[in-house]
């Protein structure tokens, strides 16, 4: 079935770091793709989105490429912020259904 | 913010008690949905509904129902709970032209 696959966090970044966080999918088809990020105590925000192969999806100083050749969808940040600490996760969706898989999450902290 | 709230936001109750969680949304979406969150698992879906008593199983349904006797609510019920069933567990809407999915600010429930 399809699955995936996030880095482990927590990732630990000084304020005006590089942000890279590695996602990967296995997928039958061909599924939109998604970032979504979880703010301490609150439920789950749409970060950004790509709906086919080479698109890319940015939001907030965020980007993410969906690259069908190495089923990736890799999150970047040029200059993170403290602000940006939370829990990111990588979600694929196909159209009939309308249901996410969810990586496991990867936890930001960003330290001033 | 999509307009999706649940109640309550936080419970404690004793294994055996059923339980029942309400989402309530007034975007007056087609489709709605129960995950839960668990560490390490991201959020993985329990039953979702595609209209007025219309309702699926996702992939952890053992252990819950669902009913949709409205458009606007949604409710998930543990019929008998157990440790296991401690977890946050939110609720998530979509609809419109893009079937984006959005989230409910979660209930977190602790089974003793």
């Amino acid at each position: 079935g399809d699955s995936v696959t996030q880095m482990e966090g927590p990732v630990t970044l000084s304020e005006e770091a590089f942000l890279t966080i590695n996602c990967t999918y296995t997928a039958t088809g061909y599924p939109s793709l998604f970032w979504y990020v979880q703010y301490p105590g609150e439920g789950l925000q749409l970060l950004l989105k790509a709906t086919k192969a080479d698109d890319k999806g940015s939001n907030k100083g965020f980007e993410a490429t969906y690259r069908k050749e190495t089923t990736s969808f890799h999150l970047e940040k040029g200059s993170v912020q403290v602000s940006d600490s939370a829990v990111y996760f990588c979600a694929l969706k196909y159209a009939r259904g309308n249901m996410l898989t969810f990586g496991g999450g990867t936890r930001l902290m960003v330290k001033p | 913010d999509a307009g999706i709230t649940q109640s309550p936001r936080h419970k404690v109750t004793e294994t055996g008690t059923p339980v029942t969680l309400r989402c309530h949304q007034t975007e007056n979406h087609r489709y709605m949905y129960w995950y839960r969150q668990d560490p390490g698992h991201g959020l993985r879906l329990i039953h979702y509904s595609y209209g007025v008593k219309d309702t699926d199983k996702g992939e952890v349904s053992d252990g819950y129902s669902v009913s949709r006797s409205k458009t606007e609510d949604f409710l998930l019920t543990l019929e008998s709970a157990t440790s296991s069933q401690t977890s946050v567990y939110f609720c998530a809407i979509s609809g419109g032209p893009d079937y984006e999915q959005y989230f409910g600010p979660g209930t977190r429930l602790t089974v003793t």
